[in-house]
């Protein structure tokens, strides 16, 4: 079964600096990847997706994110935070089965001090 | 292009009734999934619909069940609630099956209080 692991629940970084989110799959073949993110009180918002091809992918608001598949993982990277970046991000994994439903991460906070 | 739209947005229930919530998709999107978010278990994937037809499933009692009309429009119940239920519940559709599955574009959710 596919799975997901954000093993930071809160990030907190001044406004400027550069962000990275973490986020690690299990998954026994090539996998989906999707980054979404949630403002309060909103539903959620893909950020970027890798499905094949080069693995350093770009989205939107100036994020992007890089497929590594020896430490299966799909990082999420940012290299200048704005204050209207803070919101919860979910790093979601799909292809399992062949439904493709995607599996949610539990979510990492993003704070961002001015 | 209209987005993901979601009613009611916010209510309120006693333990014992049952709700209805209803989805309207993005015009032209005939796949319509339904996630279940809770900050203990996070997003948890109810099931999903295509073309009328339930095609997933997630591992939901059967207390949660759900419908698609010809319109692409969905509406899912819970009987019978307990507290656990409450959560945001949130809809989400897609343009196509496959991979693009899990390309969605989510409404902003409803949130159900159960008293």
């Amino acid at each position: 079964a596919q799975s997901v692991t954000q093993p930071d629940i809160h990030i907190t970084v001044s406004e400027g600096a550069s962000l990275e989110l973490r986020c690690n799959y299990s998954y026994g073949a090539t996998p989906y990847l999707f980054w979404y993110v949630q403002s309060p009180g909103q539903g959620l918002q893909l950020l970027l997706k890798y499905f094949s091809g080069d693995t350093l992918v770009q989205g939107i608001k100036g994020f992007e994110a890089e497929f590594k598949r020896s430490q299966s993982s799909f990082n999420l990277r940012k290299p200048s935070v704005h204050w209207s970046d803070a919101a919860e991000y979910f790093c979601a994994v799909a292809g399992s089965g062949g439904s493709y439903i995607p599996t949610f991460g539990r979510g990492t906070s993003l704070i961002v001090h001015p | 292009k209209a987005g993901v739209t979601q009613t009611p947005r916010y209510l309120i229930k006693t333990r014992g009734q049952q709700v209805t919530l209803s989805c309207s998709p993005i015009s032209g999107h005939r796949s319509v999934s339904w996630y279940q978010q809770t900050p203990g278990q996070g997003l948890q994937f109810l099931f999903e619909y295509f073309s009328e037809t339930q095609r997933n499933k997630g591992n939901f009692p059967g207390r949660f069940s759900g419908r698609q009309f010809s319109n692409s429009r969905s509406e899912m119940n819970v009987s019978t609630l307990e507290l656990g239920d409450s959560a945001l519940y949130l809809c989400a559709s897609s343009l196509e099956g496959g991979v693009r599955l899990g390309v969605l574009f989510f409404g902003e959710g409803s949130r159900l209080t159960v008293l």
